[in-house]
């Protein structure tokens, strides 16, 4: 079975400071690993995606993440937070191809101050 | 990019009354949608694949009968939460599987999600 763990329901920055929202992934065969952002009352977007190509994935609006094997982790960052990122964040995996079923993580509510 | 539309986005009723939630794919086709449920304050939770021409595979403990999904065109997916109750009261949100063409331009399959449908039973 493949689940993702978000360490960290809430997650509060300053305006400028560094984004770091943590995920560790645990899955018997090579996953597909995602993020993605959820504003009040709205779908979901997709941020970034892990395809097994390039460990360090870059995705919209500044964010990146990194695939590390040895860690079974897949965290995001972004260099410098806006208010603009302030919404809830959900880590996400699948199996067999990158838009198979989709297991969500918990997700983590990001505050940005100003 | 690709657009996924739900209708209605708001949907209060009554107990023991069913309720239908559309899902439409506007600018493509997708043989291939899924219905998430989300609680306040929670993650989402598959609650089943629902694939054009037949029967959705319903996860674990969704009750099949309790939320009927049908997928009779390419563009449309339905979602009728039948004899509501006030448990069932949720954000369900549906996505489309289809060639990303969008900012991330990758070629791959991606999911698009839907704005979401919240109900509410009283």
């Amino acid at each position: 079975a493949q689940s993702v763990t978000q360490l960290g329901s809430h997650v509060s920055v300053s305006e400028g400071a560094l984004v770091l929202l943590r995920c560790n992934y645990s899955s018997s065969v090579p996953p597909y690993l995602f993020w993605y952002v959820q504003y009040p009352n709205q779908g979901l977007q997709l941020l970034l995606k892990y395809t097994s190509a390039a460990t360090l994935v870059k995705g919209i609006n500044g964010f990146e993440a990194e695939f590390k094997k040895s860690e079974t982790s897949f965290h995001l960052t972004k260099p410098s937070a806006h208010m603009s990122d302030a919404a809830e964040y959900f880590c996400a995996i699948s199996r067999y191809s990158s838009a198979s079923k989709i297991i969500f993580g918990s997700g983590t509510r990001l505050s940005i101050r100003p | 990019g690709a657009v996924v539309s739900q209708h209605p986005s708001w949907v209060i009723c009554k107990s023991g009354t069913s309720v239908k939630i559309e899902c439409r794919s506007l600018d493509f086709q997708a043989t291939t949608m899924f219905w998430y449920r989300q609680f306040p304050k929670q993650s989402l939770m598959l609650m089943a694949t629902s694939n054009e021409g037949s029967k959705a595979t319903y996860e674990q403990g969704v009750e099949k009968d309790k939320f009927l999904i049908n997928h009779a065109s390419l563009t449309l997916s339905t979602l009728t939460v039948t004899s509501a109750h006030p448990e069932d009261s949720s954000f369900y949100i549906c996505s489309a599987r289809h060639r990303d063409r969008g900012r991330l331009n990758s070629g791959a399959n991606v999911l698009t999600f839907g704005a979401g449908s919240r109900l509410t039973v009283l």
